[in-house]
C-alpha cells in the first residue's frame, strides 16, 4: 500500500518569504510523484510532477520539488512567495506497481500575509 | 478546451435518498476517476475506469456506492440510501493516455446528506 504525509497542516508566512513544504510518501518501489494546488473557490491543478530522470523539478509559478529517494521525500519549495500563493497545497503519490490511482497527503494550508 | 465538468455543483439529499453525480471527462481521456474528499483532508481514491470497464474498484466503501461509464465517455457515481458520514466532495478527474497518471480534476460536486 501506498502512503503519503504531510508535516504541515497549516503554514502563514510573509510577502517574500521562503517556502519550504514537506512530503514524505511510504511504497516499497518505483514512485510518480505530484504535488497539486487548490486556491480558494478553484478546483485542483497540477503544480508539478516527477516521473523519472533529474530529482529537482520546476512546476509553475516559480515552483520547485526535490525527490531525495533516499528519504521518501518529494518537498516543495519555492525562494519567495506573493499573496496569490495562498492556497492549499497536495502532495500524491503513485506507485508504479499499484494501479492508477493518485494517494494524497491530508494537505497544507498556506496563508502569505501581504 | 473544455476541463473536466461535474454536475451538480452542490447536492442535498436526506438520509436514504439515492443521488447521482455526473462527470464529464476532457473530450478523448480514456482514463476517468473518481475520489471523495472529507473536510480538512486529501482526495481519497474511489474507483478507475479505462474507457467502459472499471479497471480497480478497491477504493468504494461499500456495496451503496456503484459508478457507471457506459459509453467510455460521461460517467456517473451512484450512492443508493444516503447515509451522513456520505457528505464530502465528490471530485472527477481525467487523464488522456493508457498507463498515465497526470490526472486533471472537475470541480467537483458537494454532497450534503441532511
Amino acid at each position: 500500500a501506498q502512503s503519503v504525509s504531510q508535516h504541515n497542516h497549516h503554514v502563514i508566512l510573509s510577502e517574500a518569504a521562503s517556502l519550504e513544504l514537506g512530503c514524505n510518501y511510504s511504497y516499497g518501489g518505483t514512485v510518480n510523484l505530484f504535488w497539486y494546488v487548490q486556491y480558494p473557490g478553484q478546483h485542483l491543478q497540477l503544480l508539478l510532477k516527477y516521473f523519472s530522470g533529474d530529482p529537482l523539478v520546476k512546476g509553475i509559478k516559480g515552483f520547485e520539488a526535490e525527490f531525495i529517494k533516499s528519504k521518501f521525500s518529494f518537498n516543495l519549495r519555492k525562494p519567495s512567495v506573493q499573496w496569490s500563493d495562498t492556497a492549499e497545497y497536495f502532495c500524491a503519490v503513485n506507485g508504479v506497481n499499484a494501479g492508477n490511482m493518485l494517494t494524497f497527503g491530508g494537505g497544507t494550508r498556506l496563508m502569505v500575509k501581504p | 478546451g473544455a476541463g473536466v465538468s461535474q454536475t451538480p455543483s452542490n447536492k442535498v439529499t436526506e438520509k436514504g435518498k439515492y443521488v447521482e453525480l455526473r462527470c464529464d471527462p476532457i473530450s478523448g481521456h480514456t482514463a476517468l476517476y473518481w475520489y471523495r474528499q472529507s473536510l480538512g483532508q486529501g482526495p481519497e481514491f474511489l474507483i478507475y475506469f479505462q474507457g467502459t470497464g472499471a479497471a480497480d474498484d478497491s477504493g468504494l466503501p461499500n456495496d451503496r456506492f456503484f459508478a457507471v461509464r457506459p459509453e467510455g465517455s460521461v460517467s456517473t457515481l451512484k450512492i443508493q440510501r444516503t447515509e451522513r458520514g456520505d457528505s464530502a466532495m465528490y471530485l472527477c478527474a481525467s487523464s488522456s493516455l493508457l498507463g498515465s497518471v497526470e490526472q486533471f480534476f472537475g470541480p467537483g460536486t458537494r454532497l450534503t446528506v441532511l
